[in-house]
């Protein structure tokens, strides 16, 4: 199946640090997603952004599909923007329902702690 | 509008116990879904459902069984819990179609001694 990897696994920034967190996905998707779960669990959707590039305030997010890899920018990071981030995705040309095909495979995840 | 709620937030159960994990969701969603998170891994999917009556295996099915008697819940139960299943079960939702965005609850932290 396709494998997602994302890294660092670990990252440590000062606040108001500008940071870049990379997903790489080893076969083409329809559907990638960035997550951030903050340090009490709760899980938020970022971005749906199975290619091109997109932004919300600080943060920023680039897939280039063709290169399998997408790209999460943080600037002028804030103590807000601790936790871990993930990356998933659903694989090109599996549909949504039936089997475990088409649901989202997630990657390990970065974490990530800004110090203030 | 609460969203995604999860029930019980922490449970500890001894090999062997039976428990029944409650997700409901409020926003008319048709997918629910149940995953569990173990430390330095991301979410694996152990079971869905894409409608009202429908249940499907997902990537670690073994040892659950879920039920989705009514579109707002979505049951996830172990029947004879192993310390294997020790992890945080996290439940989401979503109206499916191409960005099928999931909205997750907050987790419940499972014990298994």
């Amino acid at each position: 199946g396709i494998q997602v990897e994302q890294s660092p696994p670990d990252l440590i920034l000062q606040e108001g640090a500008n940071s870049t967190l990379r997903c790489n996905f080893s076969d083409s998707v329809n559907n990638l997603q960035w997550f951030h779960q903050n340090p009490w669990g709760q899980l938020i959707n970022l971005f749906y952004i199975p290619s091109g590039t997109k932004q919300n305030g600080r943060l920023s997010a680039t897939t280039v599909a063709t290169e399998r890899y997408s790209l999460l920018y943080i600037s002028s990071s804030q103590t807000t923007d601790s936790g871990v981030y993930f990356c998933a995705v659903v694989p090109r040309g599996k549909l949504y329902y039936g089997g475990s095909q088409g649901n989202l495979i997630f990657g390990k995840g970065t974490k990530l702690s800004v110090k203030p | 509008n609460a969203g995604v709620t999860q029930t019980p937030k922490f449970r500890v159960l001894k090999t062997g116990q039976s428990m029944t994990l409650l997700c409901a969701q409020d926003m008319n969603h048709e997918y629910m879904y149940w995953y569990r998170q173990d430390p330095g891994m991301g979410l694996r999917l152990i079971h869905y459902s894409v409608g009202e009556g429908t249940t499907a295996k997902g990537e670690v099915p073994d040892g659950y069984n879920v039920s989705r008697l009514k579109k707002q819940n979505f049951l996830l139960g172990l029947e004879s819990a192993a310390p294997s299943q020790t992890s945080v079960y996290f439940c989401a939702s979503s109206s499916g179609g191409a960005k099928n965005i999931q909205y997750f609850g907050a987790g419940t932290r499972l014990s298994v001694l």
